[in-house]
């Protein structure tokens, strides 16, 4: 069966990086982009881009060029996302998804970052 | 930039309809996926492609997208239905989603 598992949770200070990890088995890495869209508490989600596993390509929301950069290790089925400069704002779960056919169709568990000094 | 929106809160009584509507410019143009999800829980698609239910998912869910509003509908709501909602849609290479909607069920 599909699955994202990501790594736990983190505890970073303003202006610290913080690099995410998403896990996948089940299905062919290479094949399905990867999403990440993140969720402050309370509040709606968020999409910040989205990572092309075979060819690398990588696309970010507007908000978030220059901070965030999306990697992987197909030999590991990984997806990392990379957040510098981080300020409280960025306080949040973030979560990978898988991408089907105009769709998210699995997501990982989420991982809690929190800022603060 | 595109927005989608969403109401904040619907109520249902157990076993009634549900609907939950997402506007936005031009929508029905656009394929819009739903996704549930429960507190302390990630999301769930629960419809794609406008209407599409993936397999899992009860039959009680379906959707329709037409002119500027996409709906989610919940027949015979169960309390296991109580949730935040919300839609998406891609436009100008970026997903957007909307706003969430707080099913209650009471």
């Amino acid at each position: 069966q599909v699955q994202l598992v990501q790594s736990g949770a983190e505890v970073k200070k303003p202006g610290a990086s913080v690099k995410v990890s998403c896990k996948t088995s089940g299905y062919a890495f290479t094949s399905f982009d990867i999403n990440w869209v993140r969720q402050a508490t309370g509040q709606g989600l968020e999409w910040m881009g989205w990572m092309n596993p075979n060819l690398g390509n990588t696309d970010y929301a507007q908000k978030f060029q220059g901070r965030v950069t999306f990697t992987m290790n197909t030999s590991l089925n990984t997806a990392y996302m990379y957040l510098s400069n981080l300020r409280s704002e960025d306080t949040a779960v973030y979560y990978c998804a898988k991408s089907a056919v105009d769709t998210f169709d699995y997501w990982g568990q989420g991982t809690l970052v929190t800022v603060s000094s | 930039s595109y927005e989608l929106t969403q109401p904040p809160s619907v109520s249902v009584s157990p076993g009634q309809t549900a609907s939950i509507t997402c506007s936005g410019d031009k929508l029905g143009d656009k394929y819009v996926s739903w996704y549930q999800q429960k507190p302390g829980q990630s999301p769930v698609m629960v419809i794609y492609q406008d209407a599409q239910r993936p397999s899992g998912i009860p039959e009680r869910f379906s959707g329709s997208n037409s002119g500027n509003t996409a709906t989610l509908t919940i027949s015979g709501t169960q309390a296991m239905d109580e949730a935040d909602y919300y839609c998406q849609a891609w436009d100008s290479r970026t997903w957007v989603f909307g706003g969430g909607t707080k099913l209650t069920v009471l």
